[in-house]
């Protein structure tokens, strides 16, 4: 148990809808990533936030955003789904900025017909 | 793209042996670390081993670290059934907070 939940825990979407993701990170983290992981590939950097703020993001087109509150949780949004975008969708928090060890939720599997 | 790639991409093997496996990367790093995926839920962080460091131990994982070659290796002594997981290496490159991971290696421990 890493103390990092993340919710719906599936979640099935049509191409072109728009999704929000949610995380709950431990308390006392101040930096949250998140990562898309394609079946049978390794985790994806998609951005990082550090209270509150995005502070650099991968290689992700604009229609993924996210957002973090004050209260250790935060949310990913992804607009105009498509269907590359079915994946597990994971976030990460940890206690510094930066990339020193990370504490994964157990991811949400979004699917797109 | 995935800096970092480990080898082999799958390892079986039985109960009580040890398991090696490798991962590569490319560009100069801050750290490296090793997490476990059981059935595609969430990582487990195992081990994080910094740049002036060359080895480590934790339980009954030891990584190493090589620098000059760009590798890192991450042996799992005595292995378990519980042991039957993905294992991704994860690089933090020097000038950069991202980490960029491999795609893993499937190990299957058999009773």
């Amino acid at each position: 148990e890493t103390g990092v939940t993340q919710s719906p825990t599936h979640l099935i979407k049509t191409r072109g809808q728009q999704v929000t993701l949610r995380c709950s990170s431990q308390s006392g983290h101040n930096t949250v990533s998140w990562y898309q992981q394609a079946l049978g590939q390794g985790p994806q950097f998609i951005f990082q936030y550090y209270r509150e703020e995005e502070n650099g993001r991968g290689n992700f087109p604009p229609r993924f955003s996210g957002l973090q509150f004050p209260n250790y949780s935060s949310e990913l949004n992804v607009n105009a789904l498509e269907l590359d975008d079915s994946a597990l969708y994971l976030c990460a928090s940890s206690y510094l900025f930066g990339s020193d060890e990370q504490y994964f939720g157990p991811g949400t599997r979004l699917t797109v017909t | 793209s995935q800096q970092g790639e480990e080898d082999p991409q799958a390892l079986s093997i039985q109960e009580g042996e040890n398991a090696t496996m490798n991962c590569s990367y490319k560009t100069s790093i801050n750290n490296l670390q090793w997490y476990r995926q059981n059935s595609g839920r969430g990582l487990v962080h195992l081990i994080l081993i910094r740049s002036n460091e060359r080895e480590k131990h934790s339980g009954r994982l030891r990584v190493t670290l090589d620098t000059s070659k760009k590798s890192s290796s991450l042996l799992i002594t005595a292995s378990r059934a519980a042991d039957t997981a993905s294992y991704f290496c994860a690089t933090a490159p020097s000038n950069d907070y991202k980490l960029s991971f491999g795609a893993g290696t499937t190990v299957t421990v058999r009773a």
